[in-house]
Order: C-alpha cells, then sequence, then structure tokens
C-alpha cells in the first residue's frame, strides 16, 4: 500500500500570499488531519476531515482552512501569509479517525 | 485545557544504560495517550499506545493516572533507539495534542 502523500514538498512565499497544500492519504483511509510542526510548538493540531467534512478544528486563526474530497484526498490553505507561518505541514491519515494515524512526510513551508 | 508536556528537550545516554522519556498530561476526563517516533530522514511513526499495552522495540509506557504520567522506559538503550519522540493524547472528541519532544541520543 502506498503511504500518505504530500505535495509540494517545499514551498517558498513571501507574505501576504496564499498558499495551498495537498495530502493524499493511503487508500481506503477517509480521515486526514493537519498538523502545523515548528522548533518552539512542536505539532499543533490545525483540523480533521472525515467524509468531506471538517470533524474537528485546532486553535488556528480563520487563514487556515481546509477540504476534502469525495476520493478523501484534502487540501489546506493558508491565505496573508505572515512569517510565523514558516514550519513543517504534516497531514496524517487513518481509517475512521480512532485508529492509528499514517504521517506523511511533510511540506516544508517558508514565508519570507 | 489539554496539555501535553515533556520536559526534556535532550536526552543523552550510554548504549545499554536504562532510559526514561518523561511524558505528564493535564485533561479533565479519559485520555488515551501515544508515543509516537521520528528516525532521522524518516516520517512520524506510530510507536506504541497505552490502551494495548504492548511492548514495541523493548520500549513500554505505563499510564499513570494519579501522577497523570506516560512516560516511556527501555531498561537497555540501542544506538537505533536515538530519534525524536513524541507524547501524545487524544481526547474523547478525537482531537490530539502532542507534547514538543524529546531528541534521545544513545553514545555508543
Amino acid at each position: 500500500k502506498a503511504g500518505v502523500t504530500q505535495t509540494p514538498r517545499y514551498l517558498i512565499k513571501t507574505r501576504g500570499q496564499q498558499v495551498t497544500l495537498s495530502c493524499s492519504p493511503i487508500s481506503g483511509h477517509r480521515s486526514v488531519s493537519w498538523y502545523q510542526q515548528t522548533p518552539g510548538q512542536g505539532l499543533q493540531f490545525l483540523f480533521e476531515y472525515f467524509s468531506e467534512t471538517q470533524r474537528n478544528k485546532g486553535n488556528f486563526p480563520g487563514r487556515f482552512s481546509g477540504r476534502q474530497f469525495s476520493n478523501s484526498r484534502s487540501e489546506m490553505n493558508v491565505s496573508t501569509l505572515e512569517l510565523g507561518d514558516s514550519a513543517l505541514y504534516l497531514c496524517a491519515s487513518s481509517l475512521q479517525g480512532a485508529e492509528t494515524q499514517y504521517f506523511g512526510p511533510g511540506t516544508r513551508l517558508l514565508v519570507l | 485545557a489539554q496539555r501535553v508536556t515533556q520536559p526534556e528537550k535532550l536526552l543523552s545516554v550510554f548504549k545499554g544504560a536504562p532510559v526514561e522519556l518523561k511524558c505528564n498530561y493535564s485533561y479533565s476526563g479519559s485520555p488515551e495517550l501515544f508515543w509516537y517516533v521520528q528516525y532521522s530522514r524518516q516520517r512520524l511513526q506510530l510507536l506504541l499506545r497505552h490502551i494495548s499495552r504492548e511492548s514495541i522495540k523493548g520500549f513500554t509506557a505505563d499510564l499513570n493516572k494519579g501522577e497523570t504520567s506516560f512516560h516511556l522506559k527501555k531498561p537497555f538503550a540501542q544506538e537505533e533507539d536515538s530519534a525524536m519522540y513524541y507524547c501524545a493524547l487524544r481526547d474523547t472528541g478525537n482531537q490530539f495534542y502532542f507534547g514538543t519532544g524529546t531528541s534521545l541520543t544513545v553514545i555508543p
């Protein structure tokens, strides 16, 4: 089984721009969660999608949004980028959300 | 509020020595606790979960509700155990909270 894939792997943007990250879960997995990883804060939960619906949301501003498609692929969007948004963004998939999560390699975003 | 604390950012032990990575949590309900590991240049992966009560790669972790701790232990550290370790809590709403991680180095 192919693992969780994320594209792109690296991204450089400037302040004020917006960015869209993509995550393809393991085949058959319907739950996709997104995390922001930074050296100071560790992993912080952004949101979880299941069957195209946002089921959980972390404590991030509305500039961070996401969606899930019928094939369970998920996208995350960050609008009006700030320097502090520079981070590794991880997605993780699981069958229904309550089982083991499998993580992707991450997208490293640098905001200049 | 739910929170996971890993007090040690860095931990070094000699090969063959016992190792304990500390994790404390605060949660008002019945949490589910996990340890995740990230080896160099690899993805974050699940090491163990408290409900399984299993030993993975020689590691064990016991949930102590009285002390609100879930420390990870291994009696004899190996060089291949060098990695970043994250303690995580899942609440009843299926939301995860991760600690800031402990970088373990096993010295040969």
